[in-house]
């Protein structure tokens, strides 16, 4: 079984700025996915960022990037020059053989 | 590319009432995923469609909820009877079966109200 940790319900950041968003799993699986997604209060998940678990280098997508740490199994997810566009809640997910498993969330706010 | 559709955005009901989900994934998306989001927590999956056999409904109260993909195509969530405990968020996701990664895309959702 897959299980996915975010330990921060909520984070702000001041617009600009720069914020990362923390993330630990748990699984049993040698070959799997991690995501981020993002869900504004449309409620439409959209995918941020993923990383293939083989692949060392870590992901990144624009302003998005993640620090993958396979031994630790954490992954987070660093967001630069932060945007009033990117307040929202986010979510870390692992997708293993079958199951995709998200984490609680992590609200994030943006200050002007 | 359309992406995933879901009716109804909104749906308010008794407790004890039935109601129904739709849901209509990118085409030629074989995999379809229900999941159900409370408030404040991360989506769980509650069923998951290949063409229009079932994968996966061990998380799906199967006393009160069912699903239905009959041509591999649209899927129909039900609740009868509905409690208190299922106001959620209640989301379609479908997938490439070729995907490795089983990147699912989701629909809207729709919002249910037990009261």
């Amino acid at each position: 079984a897959q299980t996915v940790t975010q330990s921060q319900p909520e984070m702000s950041v001041q617009e600009a700025e720069t914020v990362t968003l923390s993330c630990t799993y748990d699984t049993s699986e040698s070959d799997y996915y991690l995501f981020w997604y993002k869900q504004p209060p449309s409620r439409q998940m959209i995918l941020v960022i993923r990383q293939e678990a083989y692949k060392q280098q870590n992901a990144t997508e624009n302003r998005f990037s993640v620090n993958f740490q396979k031994a630790a199994k954490s992954f987070s997810l660093k967001i630069s020059d932060s945007q009033l566009g990117d307040a929202a809640m986010y979510f870390c997910a692992c997708q293993g053989a079958q199951k995709l498993v998200f984490g609680q969330g992590t609200r994030l706010t943006i200050n002007p | 590319e359309a992406g995933v559709a879901q009716s109804p955005r909104y749906k308010i009901i008794e407790k004890r009432q039935s109601v129904a989900f739709w849901c209509n994934p990118i085409s030629g998306h074989a995999t379809l995923y229900w999941y159900q989001q409370i408030l404040g927590q991360g989506p769980k999956l509650l069923i998951q469609f290949q063409n229009n056999g079932v994968v996966d409904d061990s998380q799906l109260p199967k006393d009160r909820f069912s699903a239905e993909r009959l041509k591999g195509v649209d899927s129909t969530l039900k609740i009868q009877p509905a409690k208190l405990e299922d106001s959620a968020v209640y989301l379609c996701a479908s997938s490439h079966v070729d995907r490795p990664d089983n990147e699912q895309f989701f629909g809207p959702g729709t919002r249910l109200t037990v009261l």
